[in-house]
């Protein structure tokens, strides 16, 4: 069965350095997004992506962040200069259209 | 206001006992989605339900929808030992088709 993969599982980076977090959808999908967790809370939305450009952003989502769809594959969200605040799982998830929406494993990210 | 609040925020019952989660919502929905996540991992994806359904089985599991009440219940039968993860449901408003997902209720299944 296809999946949603994310790279890295796991991301320690020190405050103000910049992270690259990278996902691949499932190929046929059209819709992506980015979500994240802090830890013992809810998964929050922050930006979905369609047709090569964002569609929604939440928020959360300020000019720190940005993402790209470099290559038709990968999907990749960056945090250019990190805070504290920022730690979480990050979840890539992908969709065809008004479907289940599928996540990948996500990626942990510490801030220190 | 929130979408997708569940409740109970805490469950802890016996093997083979049904767990019940309830979930409510405050806007119109195309869908709503629950899903499942062990302790510091990923989501998994339980079962879809549409707006235009009352209710919906898979498995173990069984999903009922009430727009009118903008709420949704999910049961799971005959539970087990593996079953104890946290259950969130995401409700997909249409448009971007981004999820608002709940708090989440925190299901125990002891053995």
């Amino acid at each position: 069965e296809p999946e949603v993969t994310q790279t890295p599982s796991h991301q320690v980076t020190q405050m103000g350095q910049e992270v690259i977090l990278r996902c691949v959808p499932i190929s046929n999908h059209l819709y992506f997004y980015w979500y994240r967790q802090i830890l013992g809370q809810k998964v929050e939305f922050l930006v979905s992506f369609y047709n090569n450009e964002i569609s929604e952003k939440s928020e959360i989502f300020d000019d720190q962040f940005s993402v790209e769809r470099p290559d038709g594959s990968n999907f990749t969200l960056k945090i250019r200069s990190t805070k504290l605040e920022d730690s979480a799982m990050y979840f890539c998830a992908s969709i065809l259209s008004q479907e289940t929406q599928y996540f990948g494993p996500g990626t942990r990210l510490l801030v220190l | 206001s929130q979408q997708g609040e569940e409740d109970p925020q805490a469950l802890s019952i016996q093997e083979g006992e049904n767990a019940t989660m309830n979930c409510s919502y405050k806007t119109s929905i195309n869908n709503l989605q629950w899903y499942r996540q062990n302790s510091g991992r990923g989501l998994v994806h339980l079962i879809l339900i549409r707006s235009n359904e009352r209710e919906k089985h898979s498995g173990r599991l069984r999903v009922t929808l009430d727009t009118s009440k903008k709420s949704s219940s999910l049961l799971i039968t005959a539970s087990r030992a593996a079953d104890t993860a946290s259950y969130f449901c995401a409700a997909d408003q249409g448009g971007s088709e981004k999820l608002v997902f709940g708090k989440g209720t925190k299901l125990t299944v002891n053995p």
